[in-house]
C-alpha cells in the first residue's frame, strides 16, 4: 500500500526558500501513469494545487505560482520535494503532497487517490 | 483560471437526510469533477472522480453526476459520520478547487 509522508520545516522567514520533501513508501514513484503532487491550504480557505511532476521527471505548474515554484523528482530516495522561493506571509498554510492516478486520459481527469498528512507551515519573521 | 463554485456554503441535515451539493464552472470542464472530504484535522480523501466513479472503499450512498459546468454530489441516506466539509475539484485545465460545502449533521 503506497503511502505519503511530508517533511520540511514549520517555520520560515520572509523572502526566505521553503523547501519540502515528499517521501514515497510502498510503492514505485518512477514508473506507472501518475502525477507526483503538491498542495496547500491557508487556515480556513479551500485547496490550492501548486503543481506535479510526472513520473518521468516533467513538471507542470500552477500559472499564478510557476515563477516562483520548482517541484522535482529523486527517484533514488523514493521522494518528489517542492521549492518555493521568495515566501512571505500569505503562503502559510498546510502543504500536502499527494498522487494523481491517470484514469481514461493522463491530460485530463483522474484521481488524487493518496494524500500525506500534511504539514502545517507558517512564514513569520 | 476556471472558478468552481459551490452551494450552499452550508448545509444542515438530520442522520437518515438525502443531501444534495452542487458545483459550477465557470467554463465547460466536461466529465473532469471530483468530490473529496474533509474532516477537521485531516487530509483531504477522494469520494468520486471522473464525475460518477466512486472511489475504492467509498459507500454507495456516495453518489456523483452532471456534464459541462453543472455537477452534483448526493449523498441518499446521511450517516454522522459524514459531517465534514466537500470541495469539488477539476481537472480539465490545470487543478482548481471549489469554496466548499459545509454539511452537519445533527
Amino acid at each position: 500500500q503506497v503511502q505519503l509522508q511530508e517533511s520540511g520545516p514549520q517555520l520560515v522567514k520572509p523572502s526566505e526558500t521553503l523547501s519540502l520533501t515528499c517521501t514515497v513508501s510502498g510503492g514505485s514513484i518512477s514508473s506507472g501513469a501518475y502525477f507526483w503532487t503538491w498542495f496547500r491550504q491557508p487556515p480556513g480557505k479551500t485547496l490550492e494545487w501548486i503543481g506535479y511532476i510526472y513520473s518521468d521527471g516533467s513538471p507542470y505548474y500552477n500559472p499564478s505560482l510557476e515563477s516562483r515554484v520548482t517541484i522535482s523528482l529523486d527517484t533514488s530516495e523514493s521522494q518528489f520535494s517542492l521549492q518555493l522561493y521568495s515566501v512571505t506571509a500569505v503562503d502559510t498554510a498546510v502543504y500536502y503532497c499527494s498522487r494523481l492516478r491517470c484514469s481514461s486520459s493522463c491530460s485530463r481527469g483522474g484521481i488524487f487517490d493518496i494524500w500525506g498528512q500534511g504539514t502545517r507551515l507558517t512564514v513569520s519573521s | 483560471e476556471i472558478v468552481m463554485t459551490q452551494s450552499p456554503a452550508t448545509l444542515s441535515l438530520s442522520p437518515g437526510d438525502r443531501a444534495t451539493l452542487s458545483c459550477r464552472a465557470s467554463e465547460s470542464v466536461g466529465s473532469y469533477v471530483a468530490w473529496l472530504q474533509q474532516k477537521p484535522g485531516q487530509a483531504p480523501r477522494i469520494l468520486i472522480y471522473d464525475t460518477s466513479i466512486r472511489a475504492t472503499g467509498i459507500p454507495a450512498r456516495f453518489s456523483g453526476s452532471g456534464s459541462g459546468t453543472d455537477f452534483t454530489l448526493t449523498i441518499s441516506s446521511l450517516e454522522p459520520e459524514d459531517s465534514a466539509v466537500y470541495y469539488c475539484q477539476q481537472r480539465s485545465t490545470g487543478v482548481t478547487f471549489g469554496q466548499g460545502t459545509r454539511l452537519d449533521i445533527k
